[in-house]
């Protein structure tokens, strides 16, 4: 069945260091793609996504490249900073509506 | 305008009990999903509700059920708890349930969630 798979977590960075979290999926044909962020104490927040294959999404100088050939959508950032500290979920919808698959979660701890 | 809005935020019950969760959908929502997020883990897909119906149901026991009212609000019940549920219980709403996930903003918004502790 369709999946998502994070690389695991905790991820300890200095502050303005560079950031990658791996995202890989398995799913049938090419579904759109989601990285989500979930602060301490608070509910999922959509971070970016990407609709295709080759698409780029990006926000919040968070970039993530869909790519079909390995299947994966990994999270990047230039430069972090301490209020980027959060858990971050990669997903996938299936079926119809509004019904995701997450992975399960790579914490991201940003020191100054 | 308010965003989804989960009660209780915290709750703590005993094995065997049961627990009602309720949410409240953005304003002009009419669909709920319902996800269960065990510590250290991604949220699993419980339900979702459209226009008072249930539209989908995730792998999780009968002791989950869950309904939505006539003004698009729900309720998530789980009866005989077990340790195992402890967890945070998110409340997801959206427009509709067909809204294409590709939109540009996020047709699932998500409360702050209802952190359940089974002791």
């Amino acid at each position: 069945g369709d999946s998502v798979t994070q690389m695991e977590g905790p991820v300890t960075l200095s502050e303005e260091a560079f950031l990658t979290i791996n995202c890989t999926y398995t799913a049938t044909g090419y579904p759109s793609l989601f990285w989500y962020v979930q602060y301490p104490g608070e509910g999922l927040q959509l971070l970016l996504k990407a609709t295709k294959a080759d698409d780029k999404g990006s926000n919040k100088g968070f970039e993530a490249t869909y790519r079909k050939e390995t299947t994966s959508f990994h999270l990047e950032k230039g430069s972090v900073q301490v209020s980027d500290s959060a858990v971050y979920f990669c997903a996938l919808p299936y079926n119809q509506g509004g019904k995701l698959i997450f992975g399960q979660g790579t914490e991201l701890s940003v020191k100054p | 305008d308010a965003g989804v809005t989960q009660s209780p935020t915290h709750l703590i019950k005993t094995r065997g009990q049961h627990v009602t969760l309720r949410c409240s959908p953005i304003s002009g929502h009419k669909s709920v999903s319902w996800y269960q997020q065990v510590l250290g883990q991604g949220p699993q897909f419980i339900f979702q509700y459209y226009e008072k119906e249930e539209r989908g149901r995730g792998n999780f026991p009968d002791r989950f059920s869950a309904r939505q009212f006539p003004n698009y609000s729900s309720e998530l019940n789980v009866n005989a708890l077990l340790l195992g549920d402890s967890a945070l219980y998110l409340c997801a709403s959206s427009l509709d349930p067909t809204a294409q996930l590709s939109s540009y903003n996020s047709p699932l918004h998500f409360g702050n969630g209802t952190r359940l502790t089974v002791t």
